[in-house]
Parts: structure tokens; C-alpha cells; sequence
């Protein structure tokens, strides 16, 4: 079974940081894109980031181009997200998805980013 | 960027159809995926590659895309599919994925 675990959402402060985490199983993680997609509290669906499968190709949404950097380790099985310069905008869940192709076939169940002073 | 363009809301009664529209400059050139997300859930796929369902997913979901329109097509609706529903394509342009702007189904 599928299954992606997302991790270190939480409270932060305009300008700091925060790393996301997302922990794969049940397939062999080396061989899918990975990518992030965030939903602002009743919002709809934004997309992130992707990365290829060797972290070959990476892609970002023109709103976090230059503060996000999208990264995994194929060995632990585990994708990143590390989110620099953090804004009241950038509150939202972020998702972890698997890539296939031009779609997103699994989700995880999401972690909760707040940017408030 | 590519903007896809949704109806806000759709209202079916049980066991009619609804019909959701993702509308996009020339989207039938590209693949549109379809995904569902019912209230503090995760969303789920529900159509890929315009037409194509992932197994578990009921027959009464189908999609279709030509032209500048894309559909996502409910029969026999019912209570539980009530949910959000987003279209999604990948703009090879600028190498970036794209949501619709979402439509709440309703059943009355």
C-alpha cells in the first residue's frame, strides 16, 4: 500500500524558515517524481515544486521560486521541502504527491504551515 | 501562465448528472486529470489522462477534453460524491503544473 507521511508543519514567524518532510512507503520510491502541493485554508489547490526521479529536474511555482528548495534522498525513502523567507501567504497544507507522468496519483494526508507573527 | 477556469459550483439532484467544466486556452492539446476532495480529506484522482479511471474508481465518473474544454462527467450521482473537484494539467510551456479553480458539488 502507498502511503506518504508529511512532517514539520507548523508555526513560524514572516521571514523564518521551515523544513518539510515526507516519508514514502509501499512502492519504490527512487523510480516516481515527487512534488508538492499546498491548499491555503479554504482555498483550492496550488502546486509547488517537482522533482524527477534522480533529482535531475526540478521545477518550481513562480511564487516560491527562489525561497523553496525541493529536495530527496532515495535512500531513506523521504522528499523535502526546504522553505526560506516565509510569508502570511505562504500559510497553507502542504501536500506531498507522487508524480506520474503529467498527474499526481497518491497524496499524503498533509502538514499545516502557519505564518504568523 | 495557463489559467484553467472552473464554475465555482454545481448543484445535481441524486441519480441525475453533473457535468464540471475546466475551461483552458487550446486544452484539448494537453492531458487533464481530475481530483476529488471532500471536506478535511486529502484530494484523490479520479480521472487521468482526460478519460482514463485509477482502479477503485467507479465507472458513473468519466472525463472527456477537446478544444478549449475539458468535462468531468458524474452519473448517477450520489450523496457522497459531494466534494470539491479540481482539473489539473502540466503547462510544458513553462514547465509547471496548473489547478482549476475548483467547483463544489452539491447534491440536492
Amino acid at each position: 500500500e502507498v502511503q506518504l507521511v508529511e512532517s514539520g508543519g507548523g508555526l513560524v514567524k514572516p521571514g523564518g524558515s521551515l523544513r518539510l518532510s515526507c516519508a514514502a512507503s509501499g512502492f519504490t520510491f527512487s523510480s516516481y517524481s515527487m512534488n508538492w502541493v499546498r491548499q491555503a485554508p479554504g482555498k483550492g489547490l496550488e502546486w509547488v515544486s517537482s522533482i524527477s526521479s534522480s533529482s535531475s529536474y526540478i521545477y518550481y511555482a513562480d511564487s516560491v521560486k527562489g525561497r523553496f528548495t525541493i529536495s530527496r534522498d532515495n535512500a531513506k525513502n523521504s522528499l523535502y521541502l526546504q522553505m526560506n523567507s516565509l510569508r502570511a501567504e505562504d500559510t497553507a497544507v502542504y501536500y506531498c504527491a507522487r508524480g506520474m507522468t503529467t498527474y499526481f496519483d497518491y497524496w499524503g494526508q498533509g502538514t499545516l504551515v502557519t505564518v504568523s507573527s | 501562465s495557463y489559467v484553467l477556469t472552473q464554475p465555482p459550483s454545481v448543484s445535481v439532484a441524486p441519480g441525475q448528472t453533473a457535468r464540471i467544466t475546466c475551461g483552458g486556452n487550446n486544452i484539448g492539446s494537453k492531458s487533464v486529470h481530475w481530483y476529488q476532495q471532500k471536506p478535511g480529506q486529502a484530494p484523490v484522482l479520479v480521472v487521468y489522462d482526460d478519460s482514463d479511471r485509477p482502479s477503485g474508481i467507479p465507472e458513473r465518473f468519466s472525463g472527456s477534453n477537446s478544444g478549449n474544454t475539458a468535462t468531468l462527467t458524474i452519473s448517477r450521482v450520489e450523496a457522497g460524491d459531494e466534494a470539491d473537484y479540481y482539473c489539473q494539467v502540466w503547462d510544458s510551456s513553462s514547465d509547471q503544473g496548473v489547478f482549476g479553480t475548483g467547483t463544489k458539488v452539491t447534491v440536492l
